[in-house]
């Protein structure tokens, strides 16, 4: 069974970083690319970054090029997204996905002084 | 950016009723390879989203036949035959041909 688990999540002030981390389990992790999207509350669904199954590309949208990173350790089944210059309007759930397809179960980010 | 433009913004339906909700891109989802990246999701209340459909009409695994996905090139539709209390939720469009990637607003499928 696919399984997604995110964590890192939580209450950070304007300007400041975190980490997010995804352990994928039930598939072979380095075959896939990975994605991470955001919903922010009572809104729709927002795509943040993907990254290539080896790690060698990644893709951002505007709203978080330069300031967001996704990454990967295929040894340990992992995704990260580190996120830095954190915004209000960065305040969201995250999600961890494999292609659209299995999704994790979320995890809160608040940003709020 | 690629526009998706989702219709109705929400429906009111009884059970059993068909129902079905259009989603319309500004550019062509045509990719290089001949494929159209063009996806259907549900959310229901509290949970993450869920894939039903991808590339325009093929139903994942465990989605009933009571779901279908049309379209073609910047007009797309899915249809929900009969629908039951379980498919009840939010649905979104979704297109990963462009980057970036974007969804639709959501249509808020309810209880009538």
């Amino acid at each position: 069974e696919v399984q997604l688990v995110e964590s890192g999540g939580g209450l950070v002030q304007p300007g400041r970083s975190l980490k997010l981390s995804c352990v994928a389990s039930g598939f072979t992790f380095n075959n896939y690319w990975m994605t991470w999207i955001r919903q922010a509350p009572g809104k729709g669904l927002e795509w943040v970054a993907s990254i290539t199954n080896t790690g060698g590309s990644t893709y951002y949208p505007d709203s978080v090029k330069g300031r967001f990173t996704i990454s990967r350790d295929n040894a340990k089944s992992t995704l990260y997204l580190q996120m830095n210059s954190l915004r209000s309007e960065d305040t969201a759930t995250y999600y961890c996905t494999r292609g659209h397809t299995y999704w994790g179960q979320g995890v809160m980010v608040t940003v709020s002084s | 950016d690629v526009v998706m433009t989702q219709t109705p913004p929400s429906l009111s339906v009884a059970i059993g009723q068909s129902v079905s909700i259009s989603c319309k891109s500004s550019q062509s989802l045509v990719y290089s390879d001949g494929k159209t990246y063009l996806h259907w999701l549900l959310q229901s209340s509290g949970r993450s989203p869920k894939r039903l459909i991808y590339q325009v009409s093929n139903l994942d695994s465990g989605v009933p036949d009571r779901f279908s996905g049309t379209g073609s090139q910047k007009d797309f539709t899915l249809k929900i035959s009969r629908v039951e209390a379980k498919d009840l939720g939010v649905y979104y469009c979704a297109q990963t041909t462009h980057f970036p990637y974007t969804f639709g607003a959501g249509t808020k499928l309810e209880l009538k």
